[in-house]
């Protein structure tokens, strides 16, 4: 069945803190992302990926990095976590062809106190 | 830099009724892409419908279907026959075409859809 798993999916966690939330696709796709959502202001992307070692910024992406050392794999990390990045988290991917729709994983809510 | 506006934050109808969502966007792009994107209470974000620019003919997916008029911008979605199951946020997301490959999805704040027993 075709993926995007995301863990966790819950997290609570205090200021400061590392923490990583992992993304893997099973789809072979090349492009992935991550979107936070916030009430009232919709999906907003964080950071991209169009391949194996190629990332770049989103609208986001402060407070924020990411790796892409495999095709299957897009960690997202907060080196360190502060409550304004408390928010629903997605990750996303997609073949990298123009209109390929993006599928999405399940979310995490991450809670930072 | 494009801008997704959807201007009703919530709708509710009766089952079994039809209901329109609507959307407007703004953008210089000439080619461009327009999704809705259902977010039922499980979170889960699941593509609805898509419609590209250079095409006419307005997508229809089952009871969805949309009105993409380019000139003004806008890009209704419509869904007859109302179900229960059909409660859920409502994005309208727009993605410009690249020669490169994906690109960003660009998000609305989203109408959150009640229909009512």
């Amino acid at each position: 069945e075709a993926q995007v798993t995301q863990n966790p999916r819950y997290l609570i966690t205090v200021t400061g803190k590392k923490l990583t939330v992992t993304c893997s696709q099973n789809m072979n796709h090349e492009y992935m992302s991550w979107y936070r959502q916030d009430p009232g202001l919709g999906l907003r992307q964080i950071y991209y990926s169009m391949n194996v070692e190629v990332t770049d910024k989103g609208d986001v992406p402060e407070g924020y990095k990411v790796s892409r050392k495999e095709k299957r794999n897009f960690p997202l990390i907060l080196e360190s976590p502060s409550p304004n990045q408390t928010s629903l988290y997605f990750c996303a991917s997609s073949l990298n062809r123009q209109n390929q729709p993006q599928h999405f994983g399940d979310g995490t809510r991450l809670s930072i106190l | 830099a494009q801008t997704v506006t959807q201007s009703q934050p919530e709708m509710s109808v009766q089952e079994a009724e039809t209901v329109t969502l609507s959307c407007t966007y703004d953008t210089s792009e000439n080619n461009y892409y327009l999704f809705w994107y259902k977010q039922p209470p499980s979170r889960q974000m699941i593509l609805v419908i898509r419609q590209e620019a250079y095409k006419q003919q307005n997508a229809t997916e089952n009871r969805f279907s949309v009105n993409f008029q380019k000139a003004a911008k806008s890009f209704s979605l419509k869904i007859s026959d109302s179900q229960l199951g059909d409660t859920a946020m409502y994005f309208c997301a727009f993605m410009k075409h690249t020669n490169f490959g994906n690109e960003k999805l660009t998000f609305g704040t989203g109408t959150r859809l009640t229909i009512i027993p």
